[in-house]
């Protein structure tokens, strides 16, 4: 597809369980960023890519979050031993060169821990 | 941290109506940017406002980055159903930082 795909679209899992986020980009988008959005709330920046370089984690809440973007492109956003409060909606969005540029949002993954 | 304070959180209007809302930040931001967000989508740009004092138009869309960088305003005019959605306000500092700082979003509904 011509947009930023993500997988899946909802997930639930037990608390203490882990779980794997997967976001394909734009083809031939070189920046790619992670969000979470709680209910009600606006987003909250995760983790940013461009391209080979060490990914900026300035936002990750936890030790618990990691994140992987492998060959450039498809990244994998990895949450170990859930814990309610990670229940949110997790948005992808990719960019041409770099922040600077629009940032186009895939649809999110739903994730909720019960 | 950071915040971006969006206003109204909420507002219902009469179709065919004008409506309003506007962020502000204690914080300079190089760039503004306005996103729409429909039930479960990703955001999407609506407008990107990259220098003080700009005015920029897209359909019946207009938004405005003030003068000191620390606000901004977006106007919806003659209002119709599909308008219906949440409006966030964003900011960007520029530089090698990858976020955006988002507002919490005002949530438009729209009386047919």
């Amino acid at each position: 597809g011509a947009g930023v795909s993500q997988s899946p679209s909802n997930k639930v899992t037990e608390k203490g369980k882990d779980v794997e986020l997967r976001c394909d980009p734009i083809s031939g988008h070189t920046a790619l960023y992670w969000y979470r959005q709680s209910l009600g709330q606006g987003l909250e920046f995760l983790i940013y890519f461009q391209g080979n370089s060490a990914p900026d984690k300035s936002g990750l809440p936890s030790d618990r979050f990691s994140a992987e973007r492998t060959g450039g492109s498809v990244s994998t956003l990895t949450i170990q031993r859930t814990q309610q409060e990670d229940s949110a909606v997790y948005l992808c969005a990719s960019s041409l060169v770099g922040p600077g540029d629009t940032q186009y949002f895939g649809p999110g993954t739903r994730l909720t821990v019960l | 941290g950071q915040q971006l304070n969006q206003s109204p959180q909420s507002m219902f209007i009469q179709e065919g109506e004008d409506v309003s809302m506007n962020c502000t930040s204690s914080s300079i931001f190089n760039t503004w940017l306005w996103y729409k967000q429909d039930p479960g989508e990703g955001p999407v740009l609506l407008i990107a406002l990259y220098k003080a004092g700009e005015l920029t138009s897209n359909g019946r869309l207009t938004a405005q980055f003030g003068i000191t960088r620390k606000d901004s305003f977006l106007n919806i005019s003659a209002s119709i159903p599909s308008d219906v959605g949440i409006y966030f306000c964003a900011g960007f500092y520029g530089g090698s930082q990858g976020n955006l700082i988002f507002g919490k979003g005002t949530k438009l509904s729209v009386k047919p």
